[in-house]
């Protein structure tokens, strides 16, 4: 079972990003991001395809509709320019599985 | 506050064996369960298992069944991960996670990691 992630996308300061996800279990299976920046551990961002830990900024946001999720950055910052991961599980295994990643480049 | 803090950097020969340590504090170890993620150099994230540290239950990755074990040890509050066989391609930086104690998902609090080099 896999989940797929553009591999890279870009935005403008200030503009808003959007990552999608896809994986056919998506619709039974939550869906959870984290970003990664170099040389740190990844830091989770959202999950249960729309839930915001405490401490993460309110311009993430996530949304959902079949078999694809979308992890939303609104008023991206220079900050944000880092590498985002897609998990899920398969429904069958409930074996975890992480999208490729997508770099964000704010530029 | 919730901190996991993993053991040093190893070097290892093709075909021994390494143990990586993660020790939790901040919160009861068997209340979650503990999750192990490694990533290659300039690569992605991969799930290798997760252990609940309640029952000890344990789920791996169809591809390193063969090879990992993980335990945890309650009177410590530490989990480990044993990966035998090693080979070069499981060179890697290793992350523990804390996860939920029934999925193997939501993965809130990472150790800081520990580079496994395999190499002879």
């Amino acid at each position: 079972y896999e989940v797929t992630q553009p591999p890279s996308v870009s935005v403008s300061p200030g503009q808003t990003a959007r990552i999608t996800c896809s994986g056919d279990a998506l619709p039974q299976q939550y869906a959870y991001w984290y970003q990664q920046k170099p040389g740190q551990a990844p830091v989770l961002i959202l999950y249960k395809d729309i839930e915001r830990p405490s401490g993460i900024p309110e311009r993430f946001s996530g949304s959902s509709s079949g078999t694809t999720v979308t992890l939303t950055i609104s008023g991206a910052q220079a900050d944000d320019e880092a590498d985002y991961y897609c998990q899920s599980a398969d429904s069958n295994t409930t074996h975890v599985v992480f999208g490729g990643g997508t770099k964000l480049t704010v530029l | 506050q919730v901190q996991l803090v993993q053991s040093g950097a190893e070097v290892k020969k093709p075909g021994s064996s390494v143990k990586v340590s993660c020790k939790a504090s901040g919160y009861t170890l068997t209340n979650y369960g503990i999750s192990w993620v490694r990533q290659a150099p300039g690569q992605g994230l991969e799930w290798m298992g997760w252990i609940n540290a309640y029952s000890s239950n344990t789920n791996y990755a169809q591809n390193l069944q063969d090879r990992v074990t993980m335990t945890t040890d309650t009177s410590t509050s530490t989990a480990y991960m044993e990966l035998r066989s090693l080979r070069a391609d499981d060179t890697a930086v290793y992350y523990c996670a804390r996860a939920s104690v029934d999925t193997a998902m939501d993965f809130d609090y990472w150790g800081q990691g520990t580079l496994v080099t395999v190499s002879s």
